[in-house]
Parts: C-alpha cells; structure tokens; sequence
C-alpha cells in the first residue's frame, strides 16, 4: 500500500520568510496529491491539491511541485505571516483512499 | 453554506464503556468518511461511505467498531468496548462522489 513520509517534523520561520515542507510517497498508481492546513481544535482544510498530470500549480502565496519521477511533492509558502501558523499534512493516494504524512508544526515569527 | 457537523466534540469514557459519535455531512455530499486522528500524525481512514453503502472498511476494527449511514445523510461511528488505545480525535469528512473533501471539527475521545 502506499506510505507518504512528510519532512520537517517542525518548521519555525521569521515571518516574511519562505517555508518549504517536503514529502515522499511509495505508490507509482498514486494520482492526487492535496495539502491540508489544521489549526488547533479544528479540522483539516484543503489549502491546494495537484493532480499527477501536473508538475507545478500556484495560488497566491502557496505553490505545490510534483516529481512523479522521483516520487516527491513539495509545498511552498512564501511572504509568511503569523496566520500561516499550523500545522501541514501532505496526502497521496486516490480521492477516495489518501494517506496522510504524519504532519509539519509550522510557526511564523512576527 | 454549513458545514460538516460532528457531535459531541469531546468526550471522556472509562475504558470498556461503549461510545458514539455522529456525523452530519454537507448537504450533497454523497461521500462520507470516518477517520481516526492520533496525537502527532495523519489522519487515518476507518471506513468511507459511498451513499449507504460501506465501500472501503479495510481499516475499521471490526471486533469493537462499527458504523452506519443508514439513510445516506448521517453518520454513527460506535466503539464498544472502548480501550485505552483509542483515544483520539475522530474526524469525519464529506465530498461530492471523488471531489475535495471537507472535514469536520472532530470529536476528541479520552479513554481512562
């Protein structure tokens, strides 16, 4: 089955500054790759998701790359600010079966 | 537009006492999942649901969970008897057949 490892485990920034969290996944049949934001007592929120016919996609701030080859994606946040302050889950998978990294505390120093 | 609904958000149990949580999912949504949040990691699924019907329990343990939708809207994840491992965030997420999925606030489970 597949297996996604995410890098860093935490990740502290001055705010203005770039943030770059890392994830590899096992499965060649995995086709959709999403990033999900949680905040404290909440649920995760979809913040931007790439297909596996894709290699890079923008919005805003944030920006997702993906290497089908080497079998890793990474998100990209740049200009942070004390909200991006959270943590980050990258999934691979299906849309129907993801499998969640294990998460990136990420916080932005004002 | 709201969205989707869990209840109660916490919930404190001695161990072998049954549990339940339950699952509203945004009007539409025809998907539903259940998942199992623990401390530091990923989401993990349990069960997803596809209208009434179970399509994908590979990861509910069957000796002491169990879930309905019985009429394709709301949802029950049940835990009987509980054990000290299960404590966690249960998180239910809602999407329109393979779109995005939307998750809820979840329901934190402490196992004494």
């Amino acid at each position: 089955g597949e297996n996604v490892e995410q890098h860093p485990s935490t990740l502290s920034v001055q705010e203005g500054d770039s943030a770059v969290i890392k994830c590899t996944y096992s499965d060649s049949a995995s086709n959709y790759f999403p990033w999900y934001k949680q905040e404290l007592g909440k649920g995760p929120q979809l913040i931007i998701d790439i297909r596996s016919n894709v290699g890079e996609k923008k919005d805003q701030r944030i920006a997702v790359t993906l290497n089908k080859t080497a079998k890793h994606f990474s998100l990209h946040i740049t200009e942070t600010q004390p909200e991006d302050s959270a943590v980050y889950f990258c999934a691979g998978g299906g849309y129907n079966k993801l499998i969640f990294g294990a998460g990136t505390r990420l916080a932005v120093h004002p | 537009e709201a969205g989707v609904v869990q209840s109660p958000r916490y919930k404190i149990i001695e161990k072998k006492q049954p549990v339940a949580f339950w699952c509203n999912p945004i009007s539409g949504h025809n998907t539903l999942y259940w998942y199992r949040q623990n401390l530091g990691q990923g989401p993990e699924l349990l069960i997803r649901y596809e209208n009434e019907e179970a399509v994908d329990d590979s990861q509910l343990p069957k000796d002491r969970f169990s879930a309905e939708r019985l009429k394709g809207v709301d949802s029950t994840l049940k835990i009987q008897p509980a054990e000290l491992g299960d404590s966690a965030v249960y998180l239910c997420a809602s999407s329109f057949s393979s779109g995005e999925q939307f998750f809820g606030p979840g329901t934190r489970l402490t196992v004494l």
